[in-house]
């Protein structure tokens, strides 16, 4: 069974510092990708996806995203964090038309 | 648009007790998903429909979990008898077909069992 690992359970960091979420996902085949956010009370949100073409990603908010295929990874990036980061981040993935496959998530809170 | 609407926001029951989660999703998504969030852990999918037929089931504990999608549109869940366990936060989402370009999901019915 298909499976999404977030390495980070909880990062934290002072505004302006930049930010590496890790996800790593266990799947042979094509796959499309995603990371979710959810803000404090909020329900989830897509950031961004990907499903082909450039592996550079670019999603709301300034956030980023690099698929290397080779290494089964879909890490999450942004240059200089703000307070309003502050939120869960989730990686998801499916090999396509099938549900989502969701990583534990990442707990970013971040400090000014 | 509007948004996956869930109802309600909140329930807390004692355990045994029986409880119903609605959900509504955006207008001429045929797509509906249930999954189960507990704390601490990503969300894990319950059940699966396209339109108003059951896609993937497999992850529903059949025993306690029953849902279903009448006409295609609205869409409950119900847990009879609930288990300590079942505290969670319960989180619709829909999509436009069984193609995945991202769900949109409601803002969760927090469960708790007590």
């Amino acid at each position: 069974a298909q499976s999404v690992s977030q390495h980070n359970h909880h990062v934290i960091l002072s505004e302006a510092a930049s930010l590496e979420l890790g996800c790593n996902y266990s799947y042979g085949g094509t796959v499309n990708l995603f990371w979710y956010v959810q803000y404090p009370g909020q329900h989830l949100q897509l950031l961004l996806k990907y499903f082909s073409g450039d592996p550079l990603v670019k999603g709301i908010k300034g956030f980023e995203a690099e698929f290397i295929k080779s290494k089964f990874s879909f890490n999450l990036r942004k240059p200089s964090v703000q307070w309003s980061d502050t939120a869960e981040y989730f990686c998801a993935v499916t090999p396509g038309n099938t549900p989502l496959v969701f990583g534990k998530g990442t707990r970013l809170s971040v400090i000014a | 648009e509007a948004g996956v609407a869930q109802s309600p926001r909140y329930k807390i029951i004692e355990k045994r007790q029986s409880v119903a989660f609605w959900c509504n999703p955006i207008s001429g998504h045929a797509t509906l998903y249930w999954y189960q969030q507990i704390l601490g852990q990503g969300p894990k999918l319950l059940i699966q429909f396209q339109n108003n037929g059951v896609v993937d089931d497999s992850q529903l504990p059949k025993d306690r979990f029953s849902a279903e999608r009448l006409k295609g549109v609205d869409s409950t869940l119900k847990i009879q008898p609930a288990k300590l366990e079942d505290s969670a936060v319960y989180l619709c989402a829909s999509s436009p077909g069984t193609n995945v370009y991202g769900y949109t999901f409601g803002s969760g019915t927090r469960l708790t069992v007590v």
